[in-house]
């Protein structure tokens, strides 16, 4: 059974300072997507990361992945108050040229302060 | 404006009564799932269809059925309601290949009693 777990769970951030959510799981995947989902609303896309050493940048985030310690990391630079929102990141199980059987973290619930 | 509906917004439901959710997309994705959200557990897969006619259990099936009679409708059914599937219920579609970003509804938010 695939386990993924992010941390931290809860994350209140000043606003201009940096910081980094971690995502384990616990089965090989290349295949990492991260997402952000506002209160009551809907999930919305970040990231792709499709192999070892994938990075992607958009504003003041950016994801990396590590299929080989089954890790990935979403860094913030210099937090901003609309960034607060909850992160989620989800791995891939299905395998082979198969695509969208997803396991989600927990997600990480983030706060920025001014 | 291309994208995923989702009917109802939210049900207030009284346990044993059967209710459908409705999904439907308008991208002509060939994949669709299902997804339940409750607090501090994420999301996690109920079902989900590859293609048009096809279907395929998640994580946590037991309870739902669904089908898929074309591309673009994916309703989940629950027989007989439980109020453990009071939930956030959140569709999703995708293209079915690389990258495969999976793209989601505006979620409904179901309670059972």
């Amino acid at each position: 059974e695939l386990k993924v777990e992010q941390n931290p769970l809860f994350l209140s951030m000043q606003e201009g300072k940096n910081y980094t959510i971690y995502c384990n799981y616990s089965t090989t995947s290349d295949r990492l997507y991260w997402y952000r989902q506002d209160p009551g609303k809907s999930l919305e896309s970040l990231f792709v990361l499709l192999s070892n050493g994938a990075v992607k940048q958009e504003g003041r985030l950016m994801a990396s992945l590590d299929t080989k310690a089954r890790l990935s990391t979403l860094h913030i630079t210099a937090a901003v108050h609309d960034l607060s929102a909850t992160y989620f990141c989800a791995v891939d199980w299905a395998g082979g040229t198969s695509y969208g059987k997803l396991t989600f973290g927990q997600g990480t619930i983030l706060t920025v302060h001014p | 404006i291309a994208g995923i509906t989702q009917a109802p917004t939210s049900q207030i439901l009284a346990a044993g009564r059967r209710m459908t959710l409705r999904c439907t997309q308008d991208m002509r994705h060939n994949a669709m799932y299902w997804y339940r959200q409750d607090l501090g557990l994420g999301l996690r897969l109920i079902h989900y269809s590859n293609t048009a006619g096809t279907t395929g259990k998640g994580e946590v099936p037991d309870g739902y059925s669904v089908s898929r009679a074309n591309t673009d409708d994916f309703p989940l059914t629950l027989a007989s309601a439980v109020p453990s599937q009071t939930s956030v219920y959140f569709c999703a579609s995708s293209s079915g290949s690389r990258p495969d970003t999976q793209y989601f509804g505006p979620g409904t938010r179901l309670t059972v009693l």
